[in-house]
């Protein structure tokens, strides 16, 4: 079974940049989520999917952040303008099912450094 | 959701059984508990999962005693590629990640180093 995948691996930026990762995962996981984890943190939940909807974004600066998951599949973060504590690692996981005893899968993440 | 406490960081050396404890004193009639794995430069892996007494897989071993206040992770002889950071989750799987004010967050986790 192919694992959840993200897209780049690396990406440094200067602040007030813009940068997008990707994600595609399990196939046929209806829940998607993305995390940050900040270095020595745990992950923060920054927005849940269901489909392609969102059900959960409270986490999310939507000042800079926004992010899609067009059909219900594959999904884009974006972060416009980057700022220095952006600097952090976007994990992107996704679940069969959305309740909160769901088994989660991760990818291995974008580790994004803002200079 | 439960609020978890687990210590920060624990030393083992290798060959030895670790047994990392979580609290989990609010933990509700429904919840699960859960335990995930995150290697440097990977995101965290799912481990085990239980409700009562104890779960075997071919990873790890979880116990839990009769109150469901704590659980203990055990890992039998552990190498050094077990060094890693180990997260305790506690859930109900009738409600919904996002109901709520609370979020499935991971907290800071237990840091795992295994000595040669």
């Amino acid at each position: 079974e192919a694992g959840v995948a993200q897209s780049p691996r690396y990406k440094i930026i200067e602040k007030r940049q813009s940068v997008a990762f990707w994600c595609n995962p399990i196939s046929g996981h209806a829940t998607l989520y993305w995390y940050q984890q900040i270095l020595g943190q745990g992950p923060k939940l920054l927005i849940q999917f269901q489909n392609n909807g969102v059900v959960d974004d409270s986490q999310l600066p939507k000042d800079r952040f926004s992010a899609e998951r067009l059909k219900g599949v594959d999904s884009t973060l974006k972060i416009q303008p980057a700022k220095l504590e952006d600097s952090a690692v976007y994990l992107c996981a996704s679940s069969a099912g959305r309740d909160r005893a769901e088994k989660l899968f991760f990818g291995s993440g974008t580790q994004l450094s803002v200079l | 959701l439960a609020k978890t406490t687990q210590p920060i960081s624990m030393d083992s050396y290798e060959g030895q059984e670790v047994n990392i404890t979580c609290s989990h004193n609010n933990i509700a009639t429904n919840d699960y508990i859960t335990w995930y794995q995150q290697f440097p430069s990977q995101g965290p892996r799912f481990i085990i999962q239980g409700y009562k007494t104890k779960v075997t897989n071919e990873v790890a071993s979880l116990f839990i005693p009769a109150d469901r206040k704590s659980s203990t992770l055990s890992l039998p002889r552990v190498s050094l590629s077990d060094t890693a950071v180990y997260y305790c989750l506690v859930g109900d799987p009738g409600i919904p990640a996002n109901f709520g004010n609370e979020k499935l967050t991971f907290g800071t986790g237990t840091r795992l180093t295994i000595i040669p």
